[in-house]
């Protein structure tokens, strides 16, 4: 089967910078997604990249891609306490239609 | 407002029962999905639904099943043939499903988590 990996826990300090790491599987998937999930809750969409595009911004998320090595970043910057959740990158591969497959999430936690 | 609700926020099974667990939108979206969660899992595809009295099985359908009677409603059903249903389910939808326009943003449940007792 198809793994979308990413790191289990990512730990940093209230005002720096956090950079959630994700490595898909299909270099020919066409969009590339970030997803929030807080706690007890269901997932959000927070940003998403076409897989032409190298970068997007969208206020304090830089989204990175680099299809070459399939790895797609998400920097958030100025963390905030608000920001600790679990964090999903999602693709959708090649011949699944529309259909998403989730990596497994990273756990931000923002310490003050 | 619009939005999905999910029913019961906890539930509790007993070995051998079936339980079903409820998801209404008043989105009017086509579609709706079950995904499973578990501690370290990605998402994991349960059974869809692009259209009202049609669904289709996903990547883990054993011991599940669900309906689609009304457009707004679809009650996944954790049957006692699933032999590890402890997990925390999701519902979500979007407006036209996997056939419809690529990029289609999924909108999620508040979720429920589902124990064996």
């Amino acid at each position: 089967g198809e793994d979308v990996e990413q790191s289990l826990f990512l730990s940093v300090r209230e005002g720096d910078s956090s950079v959630i790491n994700c490595t898909y599987t299909d270099s020919s998937s066409t969009y590339l997604y970030w997803y929030k999930q807080e706690p007890g809750a269901g997932l959000q969409l927070l940003t998403y990249i076409f897989s032409n595009m190298d970068m997007k911004q969208d206020q304090r998320l830089t989204v990175l891609l680099n299809k070459k090595d399939k790895h797609l970043s998400l920097r958030i910057a100025d963390t905030q306490t608000g920001d600790s959740a679990i964090y999903f990158c999602a693709e959708i591969p090649r011949g699944g239609g529309n259909k998403l497959t989730f990596g497994t999430g990273t756990q931000l936690k923002v310490e003050l | 407002d619009g939005g999905i609700t999910q029913s019961p926020k906890y539930l509790f099974r007993k070995e051998g029962q079936n339980v079903t667990l409820s998801c209404e939108q008043n989105l009017n979206h086509d579609a709706m999905y079950w995904y499973r969660q578990d501690p370290g899992q990605g998402l994991r595809l349960i059974y869809y639904s692009q259209i009202v009295n049609d669904f289709q099985k996903g990547d883990i359908a054993e011991g599940y099943s669900v309906s689609r009677e009304k457009k707004e409603s679809f009650p996944l059903t954790v049957t006692s043939a699933q032999k590890n249903p402890t997990a925390f389910y999701l519902c979500a939808s979007s407006i036209k499903g996997f056939t419809g326009i690529i990029n289609e943003k999924l909108f999620f449940g508040s979720g429920t988590q589902l124990s064996v007792l």
